[in-house]
């Protein structure tokens, strides 16, 4: 079956430093993979979204920046963390196709920026 | 692109009681709906989901249904218990881009009472 793995689970940063939060999947072959914000109390911001390696689609312009290195491997990072990047960060993969898949969520990374 | 609007923001209910979210969508080429419910603190999870080839959908006290015409669709729960109090999110599937992606509502927080 497949699983997706995020990491850290917290993460409480100073304000200007830098950022990276990975993300795997496993037992499944060239997913669709998502990078979503949550901000307390709200809905799902799409970040970024990829449909292959080194295929990166950015939905919100801002400091953070996407990579895919790997099939099953998405990376979010920053090089100057902002106060307003505070946030739950959610993972997501999905089959590819033409019709709509269902998305499946990792566990999330809370980040916290002072 | 893709527009989901969802009512109600809240909604309490009564132990036993049924209670109904509903979701409109502006892609006529939208094809996919799942429904997800985030716990607090928790990855949203995906609970129950209807295609456009499919009026209804249930699954124990959960039922999904959906109106291709008026572009709107809606998450039934019946007899509800207190641990369905949680975050409701529903989505609809368009193309964007590369891939089809989904695009979230707003989020209904659903308290039972008990």
């Amino acid at each position: 079956s497949q699983t997706i793995h995020q990491w850290p689970a917290t993460l409480v940063q100073p304000v200007g430093s830098p950022l990276s939060l990975e993300c795997t999947v496993e037992g499944t072959s060239n997913p669709n993979l998502y990078w979503y914000r949550q901000a307390a109390g709200r809905g799902l911001q799409l970040l970024f979204y990829s449909v292959g390696i080194g295929q990166i689609s950015s939905e919100v312009p801002q400091n953070l920046s996407a990579s895919r290195p790997q099939d099953r491997q998405f990376i979010l990072s920053s090089k100057k963390l902002l106060l307003s990047d505070s946030g739950f960060y959610l993972c997501a993969w999905s089959g590819g196709g033409a019709s709509g898949q269902p998305q499946h969520f990792g566990d999330g990374t809370r980040l916290s920026i002072l | 692109g893709e527009n989901v609007e969802q009512h109600p923001s809240t909604l309490s209910v009564q132990e036993g009681d049924s209670a109904v979210i509903k979701c409109t969508y502006s892609d006529s080429a939208s094809n996919y709906f799942p429904w997800y419910k985030q716990e607090l603190g928790k990855r949203p999870q995906l609970i129950i989901d209807i295609r456009s080839n499919v009026g209804e959908k249930k699954d124990q006290r959960i039922a999904v249904t959906l109106n291709k015409t008026a572009k709107h669709f809606s998450l039934h729960i019946t007899e509800t218990q207190p641990e369905d109090s949680a975050v409701y999110f529903c989505a609809a599937s368009g193309i964007a881009g590369s891939a089809r992606q989904l695009t979230f509502g707003s989020g209904t927080q659903l308290t039972v009472l008990p």
